[in-house]
């Protein structure tokens, strides 16, 4: 089973407005990546957040981590048509545990 | 650096068949995992590998195999091929476990 659940499943917006995802999860974890993939293409990372850590930002990227309600949130920024894409947190578990994939949420931004 | 490669991109192939998928992942990087997508199931991990040890397996039969070699690359093998193995395998590489993952743009399978 998917251990990250992101939420919407679906999102459409215009150009230049901010577009809000979120994922949960269910077990402990060290940290938790995003990830963006172009049409059925290989992923791209985009940030990580540790455990340990509340918020970060990377450019138009802004990523907050609530271990309390094991969720997450990816917030991008004047978004562009160039955003479209389905967008994946990942998350481990405790040990040598390799990444667990949500389902993901397709972005898609119109001009 | 050069990114991860992946060969072949495209492959077509019939019921029973197996299959070879190959894997390099970027120069330095000792772990390799690997990834069947597919539109019902997501993206669900098939094994890791790391220093030629297989490390983390998921939950796929036998059929569904790996190893990787000394300078890192890796390949991964199907056998007794099934329409439902049709999917994108995606390879990633990463200097650690647990660390961010670098993908390959993949191998499409299709099973005929």
């Amino acid at each position: 089973s998917q251990q990250g659940e992101e939420d919407p499943q679906a999102l459409s917006i215009q150009e230049g407005e901010n577009a809000t995802m979120n994922c949960s999860y269910k077990t402990s974890i060290n940290n938790l990546q995003w990830y963006r993939q172009n049409s059925g293409r290989g992923l791209v990372h985009l940030i990580l957040i540790r455990s340990n850590e509340r918020e970060k930002h990377s450019g138009r990227l802004r990523v907050t981590l609530d271990t309390s309600k094991k969720s997450s949130s990816l917030l991008i920024t004047a978004s562009r048509a160039a955003d479209t894409a389905s967008y994946f947190c990942a998350t481990d578990g405790s040990g040598y545990s390799t990444l667990t994939f949500g389902k993901g949420t397709m972005l898609l931004v119109s001009p | 650096k050069a990114g991860v490669t992946q060969t072949p991109r495209y492959l077509i192939k019939t019921r029973g068949q197996q299959v070879t998928l190959s894997c390099s992942p970027i120069s330095g990087h000792r772990s390799v995992s690997w990834y069947q997508q597919t539109p019902g199931q997501g993206l669900q991990f098939l094994f890791e590998y790391f220093s030629e040890t297989q490390r983390n397996k998921g939950n796929f039969p036998g059929r569904f195999s790996g190893r990787q070699f000394s300078n890192s690359r890796s390949e991964m093998n199907v056998s007794t091929l099934e329409l439902g193995d049709s999917a994108l395998y995606l390879c990633a590489s990463s200097l650690l476990t647990q660390e961010t993952q670098y993908f390959g743009p993949g191998t499409r399978l299709l099973v005929l």
